[in-house]
């Protein structure tokens, strides 16, 4: 069944601006992570953010965690339009080797 | 560097006929995962393997059955195939503790 659901569902901006998107789950995680899929195409790891964090870094990318609300949010900075594609939320519930259930997905649209 | 490789990456089926997915983890990855995604849908996590052993179990139909060798590649056999069988079926590989998943970039299956 699915673990998560993320907010909005399609989303399009202009390019260099930032995009926000959102997904909420439903039970306790070891870790949750977001992956990118460019149009029928293979899951790019983009992220990692431990239940202990609250915020993690990447490049133009920036991941917040709020496991009392059970959602976390990815902000992309300056937006480009190689960015435009679907992002997922991932979670894992155990340490090590465990299963992913993903989320329903953003499709994010950049406008040239 | 080395990613998963999935073969093949395309197959069209009839109905009722067997199918076989491979994939080959990244070098020095133990662990691996097949997820299959329906057409606008999220990943769903089927089966996994770690050491050559099952390691954990989830929507995967009687119908299919995989499994890990000793050189670490993975096997889905898909039999009877049904209609909404359709779909991309992922592999993803992890070394042993870590919980980023690599995928590979998908074999898509259409049974007609």
């Amino acid at each position: 069944s699915q673990q998560g659901e993320e907010d909005p569902q399609a989303l399009s901006i202009q390019e260099g601006e930032n995009a926000t998107m959102n997904c909420s789950y439903k039970t306790s995680i070891n870790n949750l992570q977001w992956y990118r899929q460019n149009s029928g195409r293979g899951l790019v790891h983009l992220i990692l953010i431990r239940s202990n964090e609250r915020e993690k870094h990447s490049g133009r990318l920036r991941v917040t965690l709020d496991t009392s609300k059970k959602s976390s949010s990815l902000l992309i900075t300056a937006s480009r339009a190689a960015d435009t594609a679907s992002y997922f939320c991932a979670t894992d519930r155990d340490f090590g080797n465990e299963k992913l259930t993903f989320g329903t997905g953003t499709r994010l649209t950049i406008i040239p | 560097a080395a990613g998963v490789i999935q073969s093949p990456r395309h197959l069209i089926k009839e109905k009722r006929e067997t199918a076989t997915l491979k994939c080959y983890p990244i070098p020095r990855h133990d662990t691996v995962y097949w997820y299959q995604q329906g057409p606008g849908q999220d990943p769903q996590f089927l089966i996994s393997f770690y050491e050559k052993m099952q390691s954990d179990k989830g929507s995967i139909p009687d119908r299919f059955s995989a499994q890990q060798f000793s050189d670490y590649h993975s096997e889905l056999n898909m039999s009877s195939l049904e209609l909404g069988d359709s779909a991309l079926y992922f592999c993803a590989s992890s070394p042993q503790g870590r919980e980023t998943q690599y995928f590979g970039p998908g074999t898509r299956l259409l049974v007609l």
